[in-house]
């Protein structure tokens, strides 16, 4: 079955350093959202991605969605403290019904 | 509008037993998936109602159900309760589910814990 990898599990940066995070499927994705999870709470949706090649900005937030649509990445640019949390993407197959999660990369922010 | 609510939050029971947790979506969503989050596995997929009918099943055992309402509330049961199903329990509310490309709105999660 469709599998969405997500890397790494964990990341420890210094404030104003930049994160990337990784996801890859097994198979097409039709689309790939973006989800945030503080610590203690639930996830909260960032965005989706449904073009080939698609890039998305929110602030200093930068998605993109590959060419072919089997990855995708989150890259944060001068990381703060307010986002420390755990970012998981999900992707739905071209042949499925229900999103696949990935496992999330856990991003820990030290001033 | 109010966002997605679950009950209870807190739930301690014993191995064997069986548990029931109820979640009520964003007023208008038709569609409740449920979750299951641990720490080792990520959020995993239990199932997703829409319109009261049961449209896609992760592979959980059959110790897991659920129902929905024509509320579009919906409930999920753990009978024969393990120590493994200690987790996250996330229940997510979407206006046409996750095949439309809705964004999921995630409730708070129960926290159950088995003894």
């Amino acid at each position: 079955g469709q599998q969405v990898m997500q890397i790494p599990q964990y990341q420890h940066v210094q404030e104003g350093e930049d994160f990337t995070t990784y996801c890859n499927s097994s198979t097409t994705l039709s689309n790939i959202q973006w989800y945030k999870q503080r610590p203690g709470g639930h996830p909260v949706f960032l965005i989706q991605l449904v073009k080939s090649g698609e890039v998305k900005k929110q602030k200093r937030l930068t998605f993109q969605f590959g060419e072919a649509k089997k990855n995708s990445s989150l890259h944060i640019t001068a990381t703060q403290t307010t986002d420390v949390g755990t970012y998981f993407c999900a992707g739905l197959s071209d042949s499925g019904y229900a999103l696949n999660f990935g496992k999330g990369t856990s991003l820990l922010v030290t001033p | 509008k109010a966002g997605v609510t679950q009950t209870p939050r807190y739930l301690i029971k014993t191995r064997g037993q069986q548990v029931t947790l109820s979640c009520s979506p964003i007023s208008g969503h038709r569609s409740v998936s449920w979750y299951q989050q641990t720490p080792g596995q990520g959020l995993q997929f239990l199932f997703e109602y829409f319109s009261e009918t049961q449209r896609n099943k992760g592979n959980f055992p059959g110790r897991f159900s659920g129902r929905q309402f024509s509320n579009s509330r919906s409930e999920m049961n753990v009978s024969t309760l393990e120590l493994g199903d200690s987790a996250l329990y996330l229940c997510a509310s979407s206006l046409l589910g996750q095949a439309s490309y809705n964004e999921q709105f995630f409730g708070p999660g129960t926290r159950l814990t088995v003894l």
